[in-house]
């Protein structure tokens, strides 16, 4: 069961890039979320969907696009990378409305990203 | 403005004993609450969850208290196990989304 799949797992940039984070589910879910782990400061809602064709911000949008063009994938865009957008990056999808059931938000495994 | 606060950054227990960790949350309209267990490389997986209409949830060795009126919520494991070590996050869920706590590092010592 593949569940929620971040790519790519890894990623350098410089200063400037761009780049595309991908996120796929398989489970049917409506709901889906961006969100980043920095140390101390626990999980912050970047962008999140309520779904297909729909994007919100969150606790933190600046420098972050997203778009749902079809219900399996989130994708989050850095136009203009910055160093203070290293982090690990999760991705979560959910059945219910704000994972407000048993099982809450299933997660991907996380993509690490360093900007230099 | 962290709105899911975990105050203890880690914690270590022995094998065997409770482990107890503890949230705190500043908006009332929070309405259900979980907990995720993270283990290093690997996505938060779901542990537990409870919802404002209640003040007690047990699963297995996992016990989630709500305690409304103080705005807070604790997780009790009992027997603590070698293999609980992990990051454990507070989250509560308010609206469309879900808002986390910074985390608290268990190490249960065998």
């Amino acid at each position: 069961n593949a569940g929620v799949t971040q790519t790519p797992k890894f990623r350098v940039l410089k200063t400037g890039q761009s780049m595309t984070l991908l996120c796929a589910q398989d489970m049917n879910h409506e709901y889906m979320y961006w969100y980043r782990q920095d140390p101390g400061m626990g999980l912050r809602l970047i962008h999140y969907s309520v779904g297909e064709g729909t994007t919100a911000k969150g606790e933190v949008p600046d420098g972050y696009n997203v778009s749902r063009l079809k219900k399996q994938n989130f994708l989050l865009g850095l136009e203009s990378a910055a160093p203070s957008q290293t982090s690990v990056y999760f991705c979560a999808s959910s059945r219910s409305r704000g994972g407000r059931v048993n099982y809450g938000y299933t997660f991907g495994s996380g993509t690490r990203l360093t900007v230099v | 403005d962290q709105q899911v606060k975990q105050n203890s950054p880690s914690l270590s227990v022995q094998e065997g004993r409770i482990s107890i960790l503890n949230c705190d949350y500043t908006n009332s309209m929070f309405d259900y609450f979980l907990w995720y267990k993270k283990y290093p490389a690997e996505g938060p997986t779901f542990l537990i969850s409870i919802s404002s209409i209640k003040d007690k949830n047990e699963d297995g060795r996992f016990t989630v208290f709500l305690n409304k009126s103080a705005k807070h919520l604790s997780l009790h494991i009992v027997p603590s196990q070698p293999g609980d070590s992990a990051v454990y996050f507070c989250a509560a869920a308010g609206g469309n989304d879900m808002r986390f706590g910074a985390g608290t590092r268990l190490t249960v010592k065998p």
